[in-house]
């Protein structure tokens, strides 16, 4: 049990739609990262938040933004979806960069 | 530009050792994590190497050469439930994990 949640679990959306997934981290941890994660491929970092900070991005267009709360927990907004954005997303939470524990994922599929 | 290469799968038999390559290119060196994977989980932590040489833990030992750019995780006694993909990912200068694609293990009984 990592203690990482994210919700919702599965969410389907039409094209060019607004989505916000949610993420909470594990207590003690001052680092959220987010990554997108399509079919058979490896996590693609998405943006970091450190401290209520943006600390990193991607490559990802500004379509993609986030926040983080005092609470140290997190959301991912996505304005005008597209049919690429389907993909699994996956919250990670640390100090810093180190040994990131993974939330469950927020699994989007855009139609 | 940043870059992570594995082997995009590989197969082997329960009971045996196999051995998964990853190396890289990336701006800065802040240590190298390996992550297993099931399919339709989220990845969970196996090992992290900062410095030079071999990590043992149980049945899985992690390598690293820092001067080579080059990683491996050694996987042994095989079990059926080993099967996932095993993802290689480096701390960059910037403290920001670059991920490799990943490499699928399937394991024959």
């Amino acid at each position: 049990e990592t203690g990482v949640t994210q919700s919702p679990t599965h969410l389907i959306k039409t094209r060019g739609q607004q989505v916000t997934l949610r993420c909470s981290s594990q207590s003690g941890h001052n680092t959220v990262s987010w990554y997108q994660q399509a079919l058979g491929q490896g996590p693609q970092f998405i943006f970091q938040y450190y401290r209520e900070e943006e600390n990193g991005r991607g490559n990802f267009p500004p379509r993609f933004s986030g926040l983080q709360f005092p609470n140290y927990s997190s959301e991912l907004n996505v304005n005008a979806l597209e049919l690429d954005d389907s993909a699994l997303y996956l919250c990670a939470s640390s100090c810093l960069a180190y040994e990131q524990y993974f939330g469950p994922g927020t699994r989007l599929t855009v139609t | 530009g940043q870059n992570i290469d594995q082997p995009t799968e590989m197969t082997a038999t329960e009971g045996a050792i196999v051995q998964i390559n990853c190396t890289y290119q990336t701006s800065g060196f802040n240590g190298l994590f390996w992550y297993q994977q099931h399919a339709g989980e989220a990845p969970t932590f196996l090992s992290y190497n900062v410095l030079d040489g071999l990590e043992e833990k149980g049945r899985f030992s992690s390598f690293l050469s820092r001067s080579k750019g080059y990683s491996y995780l050694l996987l042994k006694e095989l079990q059926m439930k080993d099967s996932a993909s095993y993802l290689c990912a480096v701390v960059d200068s910037n403290y920001q994990l670059i991920w490799g694609a990943g490499t699928k293990l399937i394991i024959k009984p």
